[in-house]
């Protein structure tokens, strides 16, 4: 069955504290992506890589890290310099070989800072 | 920069009636147009691409560059359309998506 996991599907941590959430692809896609919603702004964009050892940080960057060793990999860490980490981050991968691909979500990981 | 807003954060609309879905975007050049749509318990998912020029779920979008509008309407809502609905840009030559903020649209019986 093709598509995209995250996990875990709800995170627990303290503040102050680094975390990192898993997305896994077995779509074959080179790009993929991470952003993070939060009701009434909508998708916001953090991080995305369209091939691997390589990424650009979106709009809201400051206070995550992520990597691309595999292509099927993309893994986000929430650092403890990040203000407002408790969220529903979103993962999701599409191809680059054409314009008009879109993109093939994963089910969210919702993370809580207390 | 590339801007997507929805105006309406929420829509209420009864069974059977139409229903409309603004999306207003801010892009100089010529702009690749998405509707996602999540529902509930469900993952989000491509509702459909501006360059499709396909109707699904009875759904349709027409870009509308003089008025940088994506609007997304039905003519008949039904109570399985109750879901949020993003309306996103691709610009030219890039590869991200932006999203706006969502509607969350209510069908009633």
């Amino acid at each position: 069955d093709g598509g995209i996991t995250q996990s875990p599907k709800y995170l627990f941590r303290k503040e102050g504290q680094n975390v990192t959430l898993s997305c896994e692809q077995n779509l074959n896609h080179d790009a993929m992506y991470w952003y993070r919603q939060d009701p009434g702004q909508g998708l916001r964009l953090i991080y995305y890589s369209q091939i691997v050892n390589d990424f650009q940080k979106g709009d809201i960057a400051e206070g995550y890290s992520v990597s691309r060793e595999k292509k099927e990999s993309f893994p986000l860490t929430v650092t403890s310099a990040q203000k407002n980490p408790t969220a529903f981050y979103l993962c999701a991968s599409s191809r680059t070989d054409s314009y008009n691909s879109p993109l093939h979500f994963g089910n969210g990981t919702r993370l809580t800072v207390t | 920069a590339q801007r997507v807003t929805q105006p309406e954060k929420l829509l209420s609309v009864f069974k059977g009636a139409p229903v409309e879905l603004k999306c207003n975007y801010s892009y100089s050049g010529s702009p690749e147009l998405f509707w996602y749509v999540q529902y509930s318990r469900q993952r989000l998912q491509l509702l459909l691409r501006h360059i499709s020029r396909e109707s699904i779920k009875g759904f349709t979008a027409d870009l509308n560059k003089g008025e940088t509008s994506f609007h997304l309407k039905k003519p008949f809502a039904q109570e399985e359309d109750s879901a949020m609905y993003y309306c996103a840009l691709r610009g030219q030559g890039a590869q991200k998506l932006v999203f706006g903020q969502g509607t969350r649209l209510t069908i009633n019986p």
